[in-house]
Protein backbone atom coordinates (compact mmCIF):
# COMPACT_ATOMS: atom_id res chain seq x y z
CA UNK A 1 0.00 0.00 0.00
CA UNK A 2 0.79 3.56 0.14
CA UNK A 3 1.53 5.67 3.33
CA UNK A 4 2.77 9.11 4.01
CA UNK A 5 4.00 10.76 6.97
CA UNK A 6 3.84 15.05 7.35
CA UNK A 7 3.55 17.25 10.53
CA UNK A 8 0.45 18.01 12.33
CA UNK A 9 0.53 21.49 12.43
CA UNK A 10 3.65 24.23 12.09
CA UNK A 11 3.28 27.79 13.13
CA UNK A 12 5.49 30.92 11.45
CA UNK A 13 5.86 34.62 11.45
CA UNK A 14 5.04 36.37 8.44
CA UNK A 15 8.03 37.18 6.38
CA UNK A 16 9.85 34.06 7.42
CA UNK A 17 10.48 30.82 5.90
CA UNK A 18 9.44 27.56 6.32
CA UNK A 19 9.61 24.09 5.22
CA UNK A 20 7.13 21.32 5.93
CA UNK A 21 8.37 17.59 4.81
CA UNK A 22 6.68 14.45 3.92
CA UNK A 23 8.25 11.06 4.02
CA UNK A 24 6.73 8.24 2.18
CA UNK A 25 6.00 4.59 1.49
CA UNK A 26 4.87 3.46 -1.98
CA UNK A 27 5.28 0.38 -4.16
CA UNK A 28 6.18 2.14 -7.32
CA UNK A 29 6.77 6.01 -7.54
CA UNK A 30 5.74 8.11 -9.76
CA UNK A 31 5.81 11.43 -8.50
CA UNK A 32 5.05 13.13 -5.16
CA UNK A 33 2.63 16.54 -5.26
CA UNK A 34 1.93 19.50 -3.15
CA UNK A 35 -1.62 20.77 -2.39
CA UNK A 36 -2.54 24.28 -0.91
CA UNK A 37 -5.78 24.55 0.77
CA UNK A 38 -8.19 27.17 2.33
CA UNK A 39 -10.59 26.30 4.82
CA UNK A 40 -13.80 26.21 3.50
CA UNK A 41 -12.17 25.63 -0.41
CA UNK A 42 -10.64 22.86 -2.28
CA UNK A 43 -7.52 21.45 -2.60
CA UNK A 44 -5.35 23.63 -5.19
CA UNK A 45 -2.11 22.30 -6.92
CA UNK A 46 1.24 23.67 -6.22
CA UNK A 47 3.40 21.36 -7.50
CA UNK A 48 4.67 18.31 -8.71
CA UNK A 49 8.56 16.18 -8.55
CA UNK A 50 8.95 13.66 -10.57
CA UNK A 51 13.11 13.42 -10.35
CA UNK A 52 15.52 14.19 -7.62
CA UNK A 53 16.06 17.89 -6.68
CA UNK A 54 14.70 21.02 -6.28
CA UNK A 55 11.65 23.06 -8.04
CA UNK A 56 11.11 26.72 -7.54
CA UNK A 57 7.72 28.37 -8.47
CA UNK A 58 8.09 32.16 -7.12
CA UNK A 59 7.88 32.15 -3.85
CA UNK A 60 7.71 28.25 -3.25
CA UNK A 61 9.69 25.58 -3.77
CA UNK A 62 9.53 21.80 -3.66
CA UNK A 63 12.40 19.05 -3.26
CA UNK A 64 11.98 15.31 -4.06
CA UNK A 65 15.24 12.86 -2.97
CA UNK A 66 13.71 9.19 -4.42
CA UNK A 67 16.14 7.56 -2.52
CA UNK A 68 15.06 8.55 1.07
CA UNK A 69 11.25 8.76 0.15
CA UNK A 70 11.48 11.87 1.01
CA UNK A 71 10.28 15.25 0.16
CA UNK A 72 9.60 18.55 1.46
CA UNK A 73 8.02 21.90 0.56
CA UNK A 74 9.52 25.25 1.25
CA UNK A 75 7.44 28.96 1.71
CA UNK A 76 9.27 31.73 1.70
CA UNK A 77 8.62 35.00 2.74
CA UNK A 78 5.38 34.06 4.23
CA UNK A 79 2.79 35.95 4.20
CA UNK A 80 -0.71 35.90 6.11
CA UNK A 81 -2.72 34.26 3.12
CA UNK A 82 0.02 31.20 3.25
CA UNK A 83 -2.15 30.13 6.27
CA UNK A 84 -3.39 27.33 4.83
CA UNK A 85 -3.49 23.48 4.93
CA UNK A 86 -0.54 21.87 2.91
CA UNK A 87 -0.96 18.27 1.70
CA UNK A 88 1.62 16.28 0.17
CA UNK A 89 0.55 13.34 -2.12
CA UNK A 90 1.89 10.58 -4.28
CA UNK A 91 1.40 8.80 -7.05
CA UNK A 92 2.08 5.48 -7.05
CA UNK A 93 1.22 1.54 -7.03
CA UNK A 94 1.11 -0.43 -9.63
CA UNK A 95 -1.34 2.22 -11.78
CA UNK A 96 -0.23 5.81 -10.46
CA UNK A 97 -2.66 6.31 -8.03
CA UNK A 98 -2.41 9.26 -5.63
CA UNK A 99 -2.72 9.05 -2.53
CA UNK A 100 -2.72 12.03 0.11
CA UNK A 101 -0.98 12.59 3.22
CA UNK A 102 -3.15 14.16 6.19
CA UNK A 103 -2.02 17.44 5.65
CA UNK A 104 0.02 20.46 7.98
CA UNK A 105 -1.55 23.04 9.18
CA UNK A 106 0.48 26.29 8.72
CA UNK A 107 -0.84 29.26 10.62
CA UNK A 108 1.08 32.26 9.74
CA UNK A 109 1.61 35.38 12.55
CA UNK A 110 1.89 38.64 12.08
CA UNK B 1 -12.84 27.19 -18.64
CA UNK B 2 -11.11 23.75 -17.52
CA UNK B 3 -12.78 22.97 -14.72
CA UNK B 4 -14.34 20.50 -12.01
CA UNK B 5 -18.07 20.58 -10.83
CA UNK B 6 -19.97 18.56 -8.75
CA UNK B 7 -23.64 18.74 -8.09
CA UNK B 8 -25.28 19.37 -5.09
CA UNK B 9 -22.69 21.72 -3.24
CA UNK B 10 -24.94 20.97 0.00
CA UNK B 11 -27.27 18.02 0.88
CA UNK B 12 -28.95 16.88 4.25
CA UNK B 13 -30.86 13.64 4.16
CA UNK B 14 -31.87 10.85 6.43
CA UNK B 15 -30.97 7.37 7.24
CA UNK B 16 -31.19 5.13 4.26
CA UNK B 17 -32.46 7.32 1.40
CA UNK B 18 -30.25 6.31 -1.23
CA UNK B 19 -28.46 9.65 -3.09
CA UNK B 20 -26.20 10.53 -5.95
CA UNK B 21 -23.60 13.04 -6.13
CA UNK B 22 -22.39 13.82 -9.35
CA UNK B 23 -19.16 14.86 -10.76
CA UNK B 24 -18.13 16.01 -14.15
CA UNK B 25 -15.12 17.18 -15.99
CA UNK B 26 -14.34 19.08 -19.29
CA UNK B 27 -11.02 18.81 -19.81
CA UNK B 28 -10.97 15.35 -21.06
CA UNK B 29 -8.92 13.40 -18.20
CA UNK B 30 -8.47 9.78 -18.27
CA UNK B 31 -8.65 9.75 -13.98
CA UNK B 32 -11.21 10.26 -12.05
CA UNK B 33 -11.64 10.01 -8.25
CA UNK B 34 -13.37 10.80 -5.02
CA UNK B 35 -12.18 11.49 -1.33
CA UNK B 36 -14.17 12.42 1.37
CA UNK B 37 -12.36 14.86 4.29
CA UNK B 38 -13.09 14.74 8.04
CA UNK B 39 -11.45 16.90 10.54
CA UNK B 40 -8.06 15.55 11.31
CA UNK B 41 -7.97 12.17 8.55
CA UNK B 42 -7.24 14.36 4.98
CA UNK B 43 -8.52 13.34 2.20
CA UNK B 44 -9.38 9.58 2.25
CA UNK B 45 -9.62 8.12 -0.96
CA UNK B 46 -13.19 6.29 -1.67
CA UNK B 47 -12.88 5.60 -5.33
CA UNK B 48 -10.80 6.03 -8.28
CA UNK B 49 -11.39 5.45 -11.66
CA UNK B 50 -8.20 5.04 -14.58
CA UNK B 51 -10.60 5.11 -17.56
CA UNK B 52 -13.50 4.52 -18.49
CA UNK B 53 -15.35 1.38 -17.31
CA UNK B 54 -12.24 0.65 -15.15
CA UNK B 55 -13.28 1.45 -11.13
CA UNK B 56 -10.96 0.51 -7.77
CA UNK B 57 -11.27 0.73 -4.58
CA UNK B 58 -9.70 3.23 -2.90
CA UNK B 59 -8.67 3.06 0.87
CA UNK B 60 -12.57 3.75 2.39
CA UNK B 61 -15.23 2.27 -0.04
CA UNK B 62 -17.33 0.54 2.12
CA UNK B 63 -21.05 2.00 1.43
CA UNK B 64 -20.21 3.43 -1.52
CA UNK B 65 -20.34 3.03 -4.99
CA UNK B 66 -19.66 4.52 -8.10
CA UNK B 67 -19.41 4.00 -12.36
CA UNK B 68 -17.72 5.54 -14.92
CA UNK B 69 -19.82 4.97 -17.93
CA UNK B 70 -18.68 7.93 -20.00
CA UNK B 71 -14.98 9.69 -20.28
CA UNK B 72 -16.41 13.23 -18.36
CA UNK B 73 -18.40 12.05 -15.67
CA UNK B 74 -17.65 10.15 -12.51
CA UNK B 75 -21.07 10.27 -9.97
CA UNK B 76 -20.72 9.19 -6.23
CA UNK B 77 -23.68 6.58 -4.69
CA UNK B 78 -24.69 5.99 -1.22
CA UNK B 79 -27.14 3.55 -1.52
CA UNK B 80 -28.37 3.34 2.37
CA UNK B 81 -26.31 6.46 4.14
CA UNK B 82 -25.47 5.97 7.28
CA UNK B 83 -24.39 9.12 9.94
CA UNK B 84 -21.14 8.08 9.61
CA UNK B 85 -21.19 8.96 6.16
CA UNK B 86 -21.84 12.88 7.03
CA UNK B 87 -18.29 14.41 5.84
CA UNK B 88 -17.15 16.88 3.14
CA UNK B 89 -16.72 15.31 -0.67
CA UNK B 90 -14.06 16.37 -3.16
CA UNK B 91 -14.52 14.48 -6.85
CA UNK B 92 -10.74 15.58 -8.33
CA UNK B 93 -9.87 14.42 -12.01
CA UNK B 94 -6.13 14.52 -14.26
CA UNK B 95 -4.60 13.68 -16.81
CA UNK B 96 -2.29 10.35 -17.04
CA UNK B 97 0.05 11.49 -19.67
CA UNK B 98 3.17 13.47 -19.22
CA UNK B 99 4.04 15.88 -16.40
CA UNK B 100 0.83 17.23 -16.16
CA UNK B 101 -0.22 13.99 -14.75
CA UNK B 102 0.86 14.55 -11.14
CA UNK B 103 -1.31 17.70 -11.13
CA UNK B 104 -4.92 17.12 -10.10
CA UNK B 105 -8.01 19.04 -10.13
CA UNK B 106 -10.56 19.27 -7.95
CA UNK B 107 -14.49 19.93 -7.77
CA UNK B 108 -15.67 23.04 -5.05
CA UNK B 109 -16.63 20.24 -2.76
CA UNK B 110 -20.03 18.47 -1.45
CA UNK B 111 -21.24 19.14 2.39
CA UNK B 112 -23.30 15.65 3.18
CA UNK B 113 -25.16 15.62 6.68
CA UNK B 114 -26.80 12.24 7.06
CA UNK B 115 -29.16 12.20 9.63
Amino acid sequence: GQSLEQPSEVTAVEGAIVQINCTYQTSGFYGLSWYQQHDGGAPTFLSYNALDGLEETGRFSSFLSRSDSYGYLLLQELQMKDSASYFCAVKGGSQGNLIFGKGTKLSVKP
Amino acid sequence: EAQVTQNPRYLITVTGKKLTVTCSQNMNHEYMSWYRQDPGLGLRQIYYSMNVEVTDKGDVPEGYKVSRKEKRNFPLILESPSPNQTSLYFCASSSLIGRSSGEQYFGPGTRLTVT
